[in-house]
This record gives structure tokens, C-alpha cells and sequence, in this order.
């Protein structure tokens, strides 16, 4: 498998459940980075790895929580979600140097219900 | 604050030419992206710019002026598959990609 992977690819869920999404890449990069993309709207930074310690938070709610055990695995967790929560998750991933360009994944199509 | 402009949405024909534009006014500059997303699936890398000129790489060339805030995405020979929305980010003072929200891109026959 190449690249950076996403599971689940859709995943509906209730307010008061709890789901896990998972990301892995396998491009021997050092940095991963989680993304809300809504229609219509900007890609939304919401976190970002570098050597598995966490360097970016931007304001995001608690309900999103984020967990980096190796270099190639990413996961976000999710508990009590809201319906405004409804969007594209993707993951993705980078290695550094001039450019620093990053490698998406296929996102997860997330629906809150 | 930052913020990034790119149109909507725009409609071409196949085989012509199109200029996707770019805006910019950002905390810093480190550099500007141009990524292509095809519905559905997830964006992918096209291009890099950092000093002002043009970049060309294949049908695909990206423009930069630093002073103005500007930069295009021109598509040259355009095929069906090129329909696509295309993101422009902008790396700021921070190291922290700023993104627009995208152009949607139409081809007709």
C-alpha cells in the first residue's frame, strides 16, 4: 500500500456516540496534519504532528481529539459531536524541506445525525 | 486578518486554455501552492512557487508576483479529466499554509 490511507472513507454517527478515525501513511514522512473541509469553505488546519509531538491546535473543540502513537499513524477521535460537525476529515502528511508539500488522503465523509 | 481569493467557479472548452487567479494577504510569505481536487477524492500537489515568475510543468504553469499579491494557474489543452476545483494555499510567516476556498472547474466539449 502506498501513500496515505484513510479509514473509514464515510462514517455516520449519532450525537452521543464515540468513533475513531484512523490515517496512515507510508511515505516515511515526519509530519501529519488533520483538515476540516466543508463545502464551500476553506481547508480548515486542525492539527498538525511533527515527530509525533503535537504543534499546532488551532482552537478546535474538545470533542476532537487527536492521537499520534508513531510517525506513520494518525488518529482523531470524536465523542458528542454536533450536526455543524458534519464534513470531509483528511489527513495529510509531509516531510520537509524547501517546498514541504503535503500528501492528502482520501478523507473520511463524516455525518453527524 | 489572512485571506486567500480565488473565483468560485469558472467554465472552459476542451482544448482552449484557462487562468485560474489568486490573491493574496497573508502574515508573511514562504511560498504558494497550487493543489487540484477531483470530487471525491483528495487533493494533490501541481505546483510550488516562491520567487516571482513562472513555473511551467507540462500543460500546467504557475505564475507568482510577490509584490502584488498574485498568482494564476494556467491549464493549457484542456481534457474532460481536468475538471476538477482547484485550491490555492499561501505559507505564512508562521509556516502555516493558508488556504483558499477553491475554484470548481468546468470543461465542456
Amino acid at each position: 500500500e502506498t501513500g496515505v490511507t484513510q479509514t473509514p472513507r464515510h462514517l455516520v454517527m449519532g450525537m452521543t456516540n464515540k468513533k475513531s478515525l484512523k490515517c496512515e501513511q507510508h511515505l516515511g514522512h515526519n509530519a501529519m496534519y488533520w483538515y476540516k473541509q466543508s463545502a464551500k469553505k476553506p481547508l480548515e488546519l486542525m492539527f498538525v504532528y511533527s515527530l509525533e509531538e503535537r504543534v499546532e491546535n488551532n482552537s478546535v473543540p474538545s470533542r476532537f481529539s487527536p492521537e499520534c502513537p508513531n510517525s506513520s499513524h494518525l488518529f482523531l477521535h470524536l465523542h458528542t459531536l454536533q450536526p455543524e460537525d458534519s464534513a470531509l476529515y483528511l489527513c495529510a502528511s509531509s516531510q520537509g524541506g524547501e517546498s514541504d508539500e503535503q500528501y492528502f488522503g482520501p478523507g473520511t465523509r463524516l455525518t453527524v445525525t | 486578518g489572512q485571506n486567500i481569493d480565488q473565483p468560485t467557479e469558472m467554465t472552459a472548452t476542451e482544448g482552449a486554455i484557462v487562468q485560474i487567479n489568486c490573491t493574496y494577504q497573508t502574515s508573511g510569505f514562504n511560498g504558494l501552492f497550487w493543489y487540484q481536487q477531483h470530487a471525491g477524492e483528495a487533493p494533490t500537489f501541481l505546483s510550488y512557487n516562491v520567487l516571482d515568475g513562472l513555473e511551467e510543468k507540462g500543460r500546467f504553469s504557475s505564475f507568482l508576483s510577490r509584490s502584488k499579491g498574485y498568482s494564476y494557474l494556467l491549464l493549457k489543452e484542456l481534457q474532460m479529466k481536468d475538471s476538477a476545483s482547484y485550491l490555492c494555499a499561501v505559507r505564512d510567516s508562521n509556516y502555516q499554509l493558508i488556504w483558499g476556498a477553491g475554484t470548481k472547474l468546468i470543461i465542456k466539449p
